[in-house]
């Protein structure tokens, strides 16, 4: 079957460095989305890999390896605002999104 | 980035009517609306591919006739829940795909519309 695992929770103190892992086992792979999800709101669009490396957009930062069916995403200079769920999503041989249950990010002042 | 309008955000209805939620992508062309339902704490989940001037694809245990799509135009899907009962209460969110954006090909999210059925 098809499966993506990413902690349930994590906390971390403001102006620090969190990394959310993910890793999936799909029937294929066509790509790795990484969303965020403030409460009672639909997800935003964060970060895509499908090459293995590291993908650096501003406080933001994503790696993908293939090979390992492994992702994290970095979070830097933590801001209180960054409090939410991140979703880990991956696009399969059929083009479908294959969704993480998502990790509820804690920030501590 | 592209934009995804819903409506109604939030809406309240009695057990037994039906419910029509619009879904539109205001500075993009979409192909395809993908339906989402979340329950709290709960990843998201698939109900139904809409493709533009075509029948929906329903997921495995999404009943189509009580989640009726249409999807008349580039633009504009939407999702009616008919003869909505309390188990329907639920956050429901679409989303639609870039027809232009490529080998990206990211799905962009409406803000969700939040029904409870009383």
């Amino acid at each position: 079957g098809q499966n993506i695992d990413q902690p349930t929770e994590m906390t971390a103190t403001e102006g620090a460095i969190v990394q959310i892992n993910c890793t999936y086992q799909t029937s294929g792979f066509n790509g790795l989305f990484w969303y965020q999800q403030h409460a009672g709101e639909a997800p935003t669009f964060l970060s895509y890999n499908v090459l293995d490396g590291l993908e650096e957009k501003g406080r933001f930062s994503s790696f993908l390896s293939r090979s390992k069916g492994y992702s994290y995403l970095l979070l830097k200079e933590l801001q209180m605002k960054d409090s939410a769920s991140y979703l880990c999503a991956v696009r399969d041989s059929n083009y479908q999104l294959i969704w993480g249950a998502g990790t509820k990010l804690i920030i501590k002042p | 980035g592209a934009v995804v309008s819903q409506h109604p955000s939030r809406v309240i209805c009695k057990s037994g009517t039906s419910v029509k939620i619009e879904c539109r992508s205001l500075d993009f062309q979409a192909t395809t609306m993908f339906w989402y339902r979340q329950f709290p704490k709960q990843s998201l989940m698939l109900m139904a591919t809409s493709n533009e001037g075509s029948k929906a694809t329903y997921e495995q245990g999404v009943e189509k006739d009580k989640f009726l799509i249409n999807h008349a135009s580039l633009t504009l899907s939407t999702l009616t829940v008919t003869s909505a009962h309390p188990e329907d209460s639920s956050f429901y969110i679409c989303s639609a795909r870039d027809l232009l954006a490529g080998e990206t090909d990211t799905q962009y999210f409406g803000p969700g519309t939040r029904l409870t059925v009383l």
